[in-house]
């Protein structure tokens, strides 16, 4: 089974801070790998698939990097919306899985 | 749009089975997977399995095989995710998500609200 780590668990940044969150696969995922953004009591929201590609509105601050084995979620200027947790997910041959998670706090 | 809507909270007994539905509207049902992802209390996210309705073949997380089911109904566009053997562990919110790829198990791009269940005795 694939397995994800993720890191930080959590962090605090100041607004307007560039924000950083690696994802490590223990095997070679390609660029099956796509990040989300859950705020609490709310269900999860795709934001990157495909370990860069942008959905349709999100916002340009977001962006995802890597391939292989090592991924990067940034957010360049953290604003006060983006208090969440975020988690990456990978998919191989029809199995999903999440990365622990990453809660994100304004300073 | 694509929406998602699951059937409402429940309580279960330990040992007992629970059946989560999902309704899709808003766009074809038979060529989209259907996956289900639940969250326990203060915890991430965890894969229970998918299925894509016109392959009808479900997938499902090596940790939920054997306890879990998941069927879809093509003439009412619905999803069902049903649990045995419940114990308390498996107090959560269920979600089902939609992928929007025609034929894909890759992500979850629309997401229903949830479905607390609680197991109690």
């Amino acid at each position: 089974d694939i397995q994800m780590t993720q890191s930080p668990s959590y962090l605090s940044a100041s607004v307007g801070d560039r924000v950083n969150i690696t994802c490590q696969a223990n095997q070679y995922i390609s660029n099956y790998l796509n990040w989300y953004q859950q705020k609490p009591g709310k269900a999860p929201k795709l934001l990157i698939s495909d370990a860069s590609n942008l959905e349709t509105g999100v916002p340009s601050r977001f962006s995802g990097s890597g391939s292989g084995t090592d991924f990067t979620f940034t957010i360049s200027s953290l604003q006060p919306e983006d208090i969440a947790t975020y988690y990456c997910q990978q998919y191989d041959n029809v199995q999903f899985t999440f990365g622990p998670g990453t809660k994100v706090d304004i300073k | 749009q694509v929406q998602l809507v699951q059937s409402g909270a429940e309580v279960k007994k330990p040992g007992s089975s629970v059946k989560v539905s999902c309704t899709a509207s808003g766009g074809a049902f038979s060529s989209y997977a259907i996956i289900w992802v639940r969250q326990a209390p203060g915890q991430g996210l965890q894969w229970m399995g998918g299925i894509i309705p016109m392959f009808a073949t479900p997938v499902y997380a090596q940790e939920f095989q054997g306890r879990v089911t998941i069927t879809t109904d093509e003439s009412t566009s619905t999803a069902y995710m049903e649990l045995s053997s419940l114990t308390s562990n498996d107090t959560a919110v269920y979600y089902c998500g939609r992928d929007k790829v025609w034929g894909a198990t890759t992500r979850l791009d629309y997401w229903g609200q949830g479905t607390l269940v609680t197991v109690s005795s």
